[in-house]
């Protein structure tokens, strides 16, 4: 069965200091995989989408990068953090284009 | 733009009570329509997913349904249980890999 993994699960940054949050799948082979984004009072909102090692596609102008080095794992980084990118952050997979998305854990990113 | 708006935002109910969460989207051009479970701190698991093409699906004590011509979708919970309780959100897949979520319903049931 698949199995998608998130770490760190809880993170606590300074202001301007960089982000690395990895998210990996196992038991499936070219996933799409997709970063979201739970703010406060804003919802869910999809950041980056990968149908493919190293194709990354943008849905938001920010602050923050994708990048997708192995075929099953998907890296959200951040070179200096804004207090503005708190938040909680999911990473989701599906089999194919338009089917079904399946979400991980999470990560609790507190920048201070 | 797209919109998925989720009425009620909070629901309390009293335990074995059959309740209806409803959501309803601006643009009826999807492909398909999620409705997920999350629980306090947690990420989000999906209970069912319909298709553009179908009316409605069915999971256990479940039931969602889907009129994308008027942009409404509900989902329907039997008998419930106090582990029900969650915040319920529904999303509708636009652009072939982007979900628009709704905001939630949070629901409580009480033993």
């Amino acid at each position: 069965s698949q199995t998608i993994h998130q770490w760190p699960a809880t993170l606590v940054q300074p202001v301007g200091s960089p982000l690395s949050l990895e998210c990996t799948v196992e038991g499936t082979s070219n996933p799409n995989l997709y970063w979201y984004r739970q703010a406060a009072g804003r919802g869910l909102q999809l950041l980056f989408y990968s149908v493919g090692i190293g194709q990354i596609s943008s849905e938001v102008p920010q602050n923050l990068s994708a990048s997708r080095p192995q075929d099953r794992q998907f890296i959200l980084s951040s070179k200096k953090l804004l207090l503005s990118d708190s938040g909680f952050y999911l990473c989701a997979w599906s089999v194919l284009t338009y089917n079904e998305q399946f979400f991980g854990p999470g990560t609790r990113l507190t920048v201070l | 733009k797209q919109e998925v708006t989720q009425i009620p935002a909070a629901l309390s109910v009293p335990e074995g009570e059959n309740l209806v969460l409803n959501c309803s989207f601006t643009d009826s051009a999807i492909y398909n329509l999620q409705w997920f479970r999350q629980d306090p701190g947690k990420g989000l698991t999906s209970l069912l997913l319909i298709q553009s093409s179908q009316r409605e699906q069915t999971s256990g004590r479940l039931n969602a349904s889907l009129d994308k011509s008027s942009g409404r979708s509900t989902l329907y919970i039997a008998a419930s249980q106090p582990g029900d309780s969650a915040t319920y959100l529904c999303a509708v897949l636009e652009g072939a890999q982007k979900l628009v979520f709704g905001q939630g319903t949070r629901l409580t049931i009480n033993p």
